[in-house]
């Protein structure tokens, strides 16, 4: 069983500070895809990253997937309040056949203080 | 982008009814759509993977007679929560994935969701 371990759990910071997410697994993941997600409403695709070693920006958001496909990283420079929610990142496996489920992480729940 | 469309977003119904959720991929076909459970505070639960025009795949621990699934059409597929009881309450979400050109390529096309159902089992 692929389990996919992202952490911390829970950030509280301030406004301008930076930070960083991590997901890791003993497991090759084919691509990673990172989520934000608000109460009440479902997640929303921030990226996906794919190959080894790859780096994407996505305006102050920079994510990051590991050499050997285990891992990835989200890193916030300067994060806003508006950067408040719960971030998850989710695994694609070597599915054969068309399934392909995503594995999910458990969840960084980030809040950004004024 | 891609849109999902899921309805209802809240449903508060007595013990014993069953509860039909719509997941709708709107610009795109979705050969595949997941159900998703999640409780307060947590992740995303996968429950099962609902295919076009065969039997949904459970996942362990799902009761397949307790949440039914159809897949009738490449944009919509539904859920339905049977005889509900207090312990079903939660937030159900839908997924659509779009169709990749091929096997290697599928697993890695986005999922994209749908905003969600909370369902409150009095």
């Amino acid at each position: 069983t692929q389990l996919l371990e992202q952490s911390p759990q829970f950030l509280s910071i301030q406004e301008g500070e930076n930070l960083t997410v991590y997901c890791n697994s003993s497991s090759v993941f084919s691509s990673l895809q990172w989520y934000r997600q608000e109460p009440g409403e479902g997640p929303v695709l921030l990226v996906t990253v794919v190959t080894g070693g790859e780096v994407k920006k996505l305006k102050r958001l920079t994510f990051q997937f590991g050499d050997a496909r285990k891992d990835s990283s989200l890193h916030i420079t300067a994060a806003q309040p508006g950067d408040t929610g719960l971030y998850l990142c989710a695994g694609a496996g070597w599915y054969g056949g068309s399934q392909g489920n995503l594995i999910f992480g458990k969840g960084t729940k980030l809040s950004v203080k004024p | 982008g891609a849109v999902v469309s899921q309805h209802p977003s809240w449903v508060i119904c007595k013990s014993g009814t069953s509860v039909k959720i719509e997941c709708r991929s709107l610009d795109f076909q979705a050969t595949t759509m997941f159900w998703y459970r999640q409780f307060p505070k947590q992740s995303l639960m996968l429950m099962a993977t609902s295919n076009e025009g065969s039997k949904a795949t459970y996942e362990q621990g799902v009761e397949k007679d307790k949440f039914l699934i159809n897949h009738a059409s490449l944009t919509l597929s539904t859920l339905t929560v049977t005889s509900a009881h207090p312990e079903d309450s939660s937030f159900y979400i839908c997924s659509a994935r779009e169709h990749g050109t091929d096997s290697s390529s599928y697993s890695n096309q986005p999922q994209h969701f749908g905003d969600g159902t909370r369902l409150s089992i009095l």
